[in-house]
């Protein structure tokens, strides 16, 4: 079974302090994908970054840039310079590795999701 | 870029009616995913769709629900008798491939409201 932790309920910032959402998750599989999406008041989800199990390689992409360590099963995602616009429930993901005619068919498990609000 | 698309955006039923909500995925997109989350809570999976039938589902996914891709091209999710706990955003989603690059594509979402 998959399970996937976000610790943080609420967070509150104020606009250009630098923000950390914290990602725990358990798998027993090898072979695993993790996401992270943002859901703005509008509602809809909005993919955001996407690492595969096998490549624990930190990247930055413009304001955002994500953590993870398979020895802690983590995957931590930071907001840099945050700004009014970056309030919003945002939501980590786990997906099996998608074995069609086997056993996973690659459904995402997510968080409980944390409010992110940026006080201008 | 392509987009899935859901249809209507909010229905509102009486409880005890059925509604069929509407998805028209990615073309060549080959998995098909229902994605439920009910208000102020996390997104959960429903039912996931690959080659014409159902793959994968939840504990929630129960008789009350179905799924159908009738005509290739539209995903729709049928809710019999509808309860008042089935007040939720409904996500499709489709997916091209397994290999990683082929990323997850979510629809806007349709609110459904049941009274």
């Amino acid at each position: 079974a998959q399970k996937v932790t976000q610790a943080q309920t609420e967070i509150s910032v104020v606009e250009k302090e630098d923000v950390t959402l914290d990602c725990v998750y358990e798998t027993r599989d090898t072979t695993y994908y993790l996401f992270w999406y943002k859901q703005p008041p509008s509602g809809e989800l909005v993919f955001l970054i996407r690492r595969n199990s096998f490549d624990e390689q930190n990247e930055i992409s413009g304001r955002y840039s994500w953590n993870f360590q398979k020895s802690t099963s983590s995957f931590n995602f930071t907001i840099t310079a945050s700004q009014v616009v970056d309030s919003a429930v945002y939501f980590c993901a786990l997906s099996p590795r998608t074995n069609a005619g086997g056993t996973s068919y690659g459904k995402l498990t997510f968080g409980q999701g944390t409010i992110l609000t940026v006080h201008p | 870029e392509p987009e899935v698309t859901q249809t209507p955006s909010h229905q509102v039923t009486q409880m005890g009616q059925e509604v069929i909500l509407r998805c028209v995925p990615i073309s060549n997109h080959l998995y098909f995913y229902w994605y439920r989350q009910i208000l102020g809570q996390k997104v959960e999976f429903l039912v996931s769709f690959y080659n014409n039938e159902i793959s994968e589902k939840s504990e929630i996914f129960d008789d009350q629900f179905s799924v159908e891709r009738p005509d290739g091209s539209n995903f729709t999710l049928k809710i019999r008798s509808t309860k008042l706990e089935d007040s939720a955003m409904y996500f499709c989603a489709s997916r091209g491939g397994q290999a990683v690059v082929y990323g997850y594509t979510f629809g806007s979402g349709t609110r459904l409201t049941v009274v």
